[in-house]
């Protein structure tokens, strides 16, 4: 239980474009979900957090109009990375939380999306 | 933010041997979590130890906490070349269920 899963797993898109990443919580509703950005070899860096119905809430320094996060259920969240550019490459990760049978202290992790912006 | 901080940053060690990592936070916490993360790939959680436990086994992996040191080692017995990833520790504050991770420790075992 509590899968939690990301599309695409690595996308490659022109500077300017937007892209969008989706994160499902595959078998548990998850109230609130979480996005992650990793550099490489560096550790996960919290971007925002985002509870089903309500905006989300941005980390200082992460711009909420480049970064758009829509939970609207409780099973999905996206991401979309708005007039993409070069440093923009990464990997994003999502997780999830929720009550039910999972510990509102855990968090379950998506695989990661890879990001490359050209 | 990054609380945590971890070390060593690296680790490499032969097959067989044990590896602990070192973690430490600078805020109340809730809980403790260790993760691991292979190349490349999402996060798999390991363990968990609350506040007021002091240590925890699962399998090949004892994780102790000290809340007055604020710090947390994970010990990996035996190691295997399977073991080879980053490992991440992470704190939830008692507010909720945020997390923040430490900057991480990357295993390599040698076969």
């Amino acid at each position: 239980g509590a899968v939690v899963s990301q599309h695409p797993s690595w996308v490659i898109c022109k500077s300017g474009t937007s892209v969008k990443i989706e994160c499902r919580s595959l078998d548990f509703q998850a109230t609130t979900m979480f996005w992650y950005r990793q550099f490489p070899k560096q550790s996960l860096m919290l971007m925002a957090t985002s509870n089903e119905g309500s905006k989300a809430t941005y980390e200082q320094g992460v711009e909420k109009d480049k970064f758009l996060i829509n939970h609207a259920s409780l099973t999905l969240s996206t991401l979309t990375v708005t007039s993409a550019h070069p440093e923009d490459s990464s990997f994003y990760i999502c997780s999830a939380s929720g009550g039910g049978t999972t510990s509102i202290y855990e968090q379950y992790f998506g695989p990661g999306t890879r990001l490359t912006v050209t | 933010s990054q609380q945590g901080e971890e070390d060593p940053q690296a680790l490499s060690i032969q097959e067989g041997e044990n590896a602990t990592m070192n973690c430490s936070y600078k805020t109340s916490i809730n809980n403790l979590q260790w993760y691991r993360q292979n190349s490349g790939r999402g996060l798999v959680h390991l363990i968990l130890i609350r506040s007021n436990e002091r240590e925890k086994h699962s399998g090949r992996l004892r994780v102790t906490l000290d809340t007055s040191k604020k710090s947390s080692s994970l010990l990996i017995t035996a190691s295997r070349a399977a073991d080879t990833a980053s490992y991440f520790c992470a704190t939830s504050g008692e507010a909720g269920n945020m997390l923040t991770f430490g900057g991480g420790t990357r295993l390599m075992v040698k076969p």
